[in-house]
């Protein structure tokens, strides 16, 4: 059973466009969700996060948009650079996160100049 | 240089064989994980370990184990009864009470003979 569920599985946006990536979830254990950027070849590297009492997180030009009573989140990337380009993973962690992080399948994004 | 070091690159598997994946990290990170990634799949948990001598099996531990000897080394074997072993394998660390935020490795690719 998938506890997290991303889409779209691919996304091609236009260079300076907005990039939108959507989670759901079910598991109401989930306490903290964070977002995953990820190159070829490379391990993913921690991009932002948000807790469930905040509706919005923004660092630059991404945001996390979160919707507890929906249980789902979304990504928004503004002012997409071809260097964004990459795999970017949704995840979430249990109260307690002793057992690390459950990922969504992910999305490859791909930003056309 | 702080981080984590995965190691080797590329690493290749006969049929019937048991092929071990090196982990080391410098961070002073407690907590270590073993992650297998598939395209399109995402990432799946495989062992984690929250101290030196202890760890848990994930989602995925059939045909795995591992060690934890000592704090800065996680090592995964992968035995000849995991019957598809080809993919992506990522380890991380994190502090205790804090597995969210992941940081990963640069991964080892193993592929079948």
């Amino acid at each position: 059973q998938q506890q997290v569920k991303q889409s779209p599985q691919s996304l091609i946006v236009q260079k300076g466009g907005i990039s939108i990536i959507n989670c759901a979830y079910e598991n109401t254990a989930f306490d903290y969700f964070p977002w995953y950027q990820q190159f070829p070849g490379k391990g993913p590297a921690l991009l932002i996060a948000i807790r469930p009492d905040v509706s919005e997180k923004k660092e630059g030009r991404f945001t996390i948009s979160f919707n507890k009573s929906a249980k789902q989140f979304s990504l928004h990337i503004m002012d997409s650079q071809p260097g964004d380009s990459a795999t970017y993973f949704c995840a979430a962690r249990a109260g307690g996160g002793a057992d690390g992080l459950t990922f969504g399948k992910g999305t490859h994004l791909i930003i056309q100049p | 240089d702080g981080g984590i070091t995965q190691s080797p690159k590329y690493l290749f598997r006969k049929e019937g064989q048991n092929v071990t994946l090196s982990c080391e990290q410098n961070l002073n990170h407690d907590a270590m994980y073993w992650y297998r990634q598939d395209p399109g799949q995402g990432l799946r948990l495989i062992y984690y370990s929250q101290i030196v001598n202890d760890f848990q099996k994930g989602d995925i531990a059939e045909g795995y184990s591992v060690s934890r000897e000592k704090k800065e080394s996680f090592p995964l074997t992968v035995t000849s009864a995991q019957k598809n072993p080809t993919a992506f394998y990522l380890c991380a660390s994190s502090f205790p009470g804090r597995s969210s935020e992941l940081f990963f490795g640069s991964g080892t690719q193993l592929s079948v003979l």
